[in-house]
């Protein structure tokens, strides 16, 4: 069975530090992986996603960036936060093809003050 | 352009109680359709999905919905709520021409009243 992983499980952060959120899928190889934003009471807006080691397509411009070192790992930072950037964070991963269905990590909630 | 349309923000229901939470969709080709469930401060679920065939589609626990090319639809049924049913359902359009990108409706939040 594939599980996902996400770290930390939260982070109060003050305005202008870096940032470092992780993901990291077990059970599937090669799959496709993204990453998503979450307002307190709002919807997703998807950021990022990666179909292979090493590539990354940006969705949304919100001063973040991401990566893929592994096959099985996606990371989500920043130099400098803004406030703008509290929420909640999650990772997904789906087939490769697009398309299909998408499954969640349970998320980073991260609190810019 | 693709969009997902949830009319409801809340829904409160009384628990035993049928249930229908609506969504309506915005896609000139094929849509894929997806319902997810997010429970307070947790990711989300993946209740049920509709790609093609019957229109109707069973889900997890006992949730179905019905997918309407004519009305542009695709809404959320329950027969019997439970209490565990409280929290905030989305509805989900992907495009069946190989984009990764997910559509989210803006959520309703359920609360199933004891």
């Amino acid at each position: 069975a594939q599980t996902i992983h996400q770290w930390p499980v939260a982070e109060i952060k003050a305005v202008g530090s870096p940032l470092s959120l992780g993901c990291t899928i077990k059970g599937k190889s090669s799959p496709n992986l993204y990453w998503y934003w979450q307002a307190t009471g709002g919807t997703l807006q998807q950021l990022f996603y990666s179909i292979t080691v090493g590539q990354v397509e940006s969705v949304v411009q919100l001063n973040l960036s991401a990566s893929r070192p592994k096959d099985d790992q996606f990371i989500l930072s920043t130099e400098k936060l803004l406030l703008s950037h509290s929420g909640f964070y999650l990772c997904a991963w789906s087939l490769v093809g697009g398309s299909y269905e998408q499954y969640f990590g349970p998320g980073t909630r991260l609190t810019v003050l | 352009a693709q969009s997902v349309t949830q009319p409801d923000a809340r829904v409160t229901v009384s628990e035993g109680a049928s249930l229908q939470l609506r969504c309506k969709y915005s896609y000139s080709g094929t849509p894929y359709l997806f319902w997810y469930v997010q429970y307070p401060r947790q990711g989300l679920q993946l209740l049920l999905k509709y790609y093609s065939g019957d229109p109707v589609v069973q889900g997890v626990n006992g949730f179905e919905a019905e997918f309407s090319k004519s009305n542009s639809s695709f809404h959320l049924r329950k027969a019997s709520v439970h209490w565990s049913d409280s929290a905030v359902y989305f509805c989900v359009l992907s495009a069946s021409s190989g984009s990764w990108q997910l559509i989210f409706g803006s959520g309703t939040q359920l609360t199933v009243m004891p």
